[in-house]
């Protein structure tokens, strides 16, 4: 089993949707996950990362991990068409002796004007 | 600018011409990757290095080789290339493995 399971979408709302992007995962070793965001033909940048469960905002977004049912949310409020990328998932992972970050697939979302 | 330069953005070559994607960050990073993303796959780390002389392969290593003689320089090398390594290269750093990643811009590679 991946270690981190993501909604594949694409996901496609109109502008001032709230929107939840989900992903699961596997193993309970340790907490700390992360969101990426990457537009078209860029690299990721960090959206966001929490330790612990519970919810961390960050203006319009919103972070929130659920440790008993191993599922982490980004939620978007009043959604903007420049929202519109693709949103990675990320968690730490200790690997031989070393850790890393492992990521989603990936959700593409289109926001609507 | 804190940033990780990636060259060339773009590159179309031929099965078995050798290359090499070059990698350089400006933010004295000790951990630096390689991954590529591939639809429907996502990212796939395939090398990393710790420092300076110490790399390890990542989950898709087969076909790549890098090299970390200098803290900023890490290039991935590809000796011998083939079609099914046509993808989306991306280089990465950051002071610790399991902390926040910055990436470069992106190699679009196509292997013809």
């Amino acid at each position: 089993q991946k270690e981190v399971e993501q909604d594949p979408g694409p996901l496609s709302v109109p502008e001032g949707a709230i929107v939840s992007l989900n992903c699961t995962y596997s193993n309970s070793a340790f907490q700390y996950f992360m969101w990426y965001r990457q537009y078209s033909r860029k690299g990721p940048e960090l959206l966001m990362y929490t330790y612990s469960s519970g919810n961390k905002e960050d203006g319009r977004f919103t972070a929130q991990v659920d440790k008993s049912s191993k599922y982490i949310s980004l939620f978007i409020r009043d959604s903007q068409p420049s929202d519109s990328a693709t949103y990675l998932c990320a968690r730490r992972l200790l690997q031989g002796g070393s850790e890393k970050l492992v990521f989603g697939k990936g959700t593409k979302l289109t926001v609507n004007p | 600018e804190a940033q990780v330069t990636q060259n060339p953005r773009y590159l179309i070559t031929v099965t078995g011409k050798k290359l090499t994607v070059t990698c350089s960050q400006n933010m004295n990073h000790e951990y630096m990757s390689w991954y590529r993303q591939d639809p429907g796959l996502g990212l796939r780390q395939i090398y990393y290095s710790m420092n300076v002389e110490v790399t390890d392969k990542g989950d898709v290593p087969e076909g790549y080789k890098v090299s970390r003689k200098e803290k900023r320089n890490f290039p991935l090398i590809l000796e011998s290339p083939s079609p099914n390594q046509t993808s989306l290269y991306f280089c990465a750093s950051s002071f610790d493995p399991g902390e926040k990643l910055f990436f470069g811009s992106g190699t679009q590679l196509s292997v013809l």
